[in-house]
């Protein structure tokens, strides 16, 4: 069965501090790897796409990394407004379903 | 370029009513997909239209029901509501079903009471 798990479930981080996000999946053969950003009470936000293992991408102070078993994104000195949700999603190379983990809840401190 | 656009934004309905929610995806996009995101959870799909066909569904029940539209535009109807509906329903489009970026927009909060 295919799925997605995120941990932390919450993460405070005092501004500066840089830390790391895991996303943690099982599929049967992965189309790609996606992090999105939500706001409270909002629409998630599009991040990254991630392919093969191996493969990077960044933006601003966030970076996202793939391995065949899980994702990470990190987070280099962040910024209260980096608060946010930030979800993580596959896609299978069969069907279109896309699967989401729950989030982890990220509180930058000033 | 526009973004994806939901309406209304919050809905208030007792149990055992019919909902309709819409959506409007961003431009050029043929393909929208629906979910559904319980407080605390990450969203689930509900089922994705493709040139105004049904082209994958997830684990809801057929009182769970869409359309869409040649103008891009479409709706989530959900029947005899529960109170276990209420929920964040958000609507995503893309470019095509194989395109791995989806935009979503801002969501439609539906409380049943």
């Amino acid at each position: 069965e295919d799925q997605v798990t995120q941990s932390p479930e919450a993460l405070r981080l005092q501004e500066g501090e840089s830390s790391s996000l895991n996303c943690s999946y099982t599929v049967s053969g992965l189309r790609g790897l996606f992090w999105y950003r939500q706001d409270p009470g909002k629409g998630p936000e599009f991040l990254f796409t991630l392919y093969s293992a191996g493969e990077e991408k960044e933006k601003e102070r966030l970076k996202a990394t793939l391995t065949k078993k899980e994702s990470f994104l990190h987070i280099t000195a962040p910024k209260p407004e980096d608060s946010a949700t930030y979800l993580c999603a596959v896609q299978a190379r069969t069907g279109n379903q896309f699967y989401f983990g729950t989030g982890t809840s990220l509180t930058v401190i000033p | 370029e526009t973004g994806v656009t939901q309406s209304p934004t919050h809905l208030i309905k007792t149990r055992g009513q019919q909902v309709t929610l819409r959506c409007s995806s961003q431009s050029g996009h043929n393909t929208v997909s629906w979910y559904q995101q319980a407080l605390g959870q990450g969203p689930q799909f509900i089922f994705q239209y493709y040139r105004e066909e049904e082209n994958g569904r997830g684990n809801f029940p057929p009182r769970f029901s869409g359309l869409q539209f040649p103008n891009y535009s479409s709706e989530l109807n959900v029947n005899a509501l529960e109170l276990d509906d209420s929920a964040l329903y958000l609507c995503a489009s893309s470019s095509g079903p194989e395109d791995d970026t989806q935009y979503f927009g801002p969501g439609t909060r539906l409380t049943v009471l």
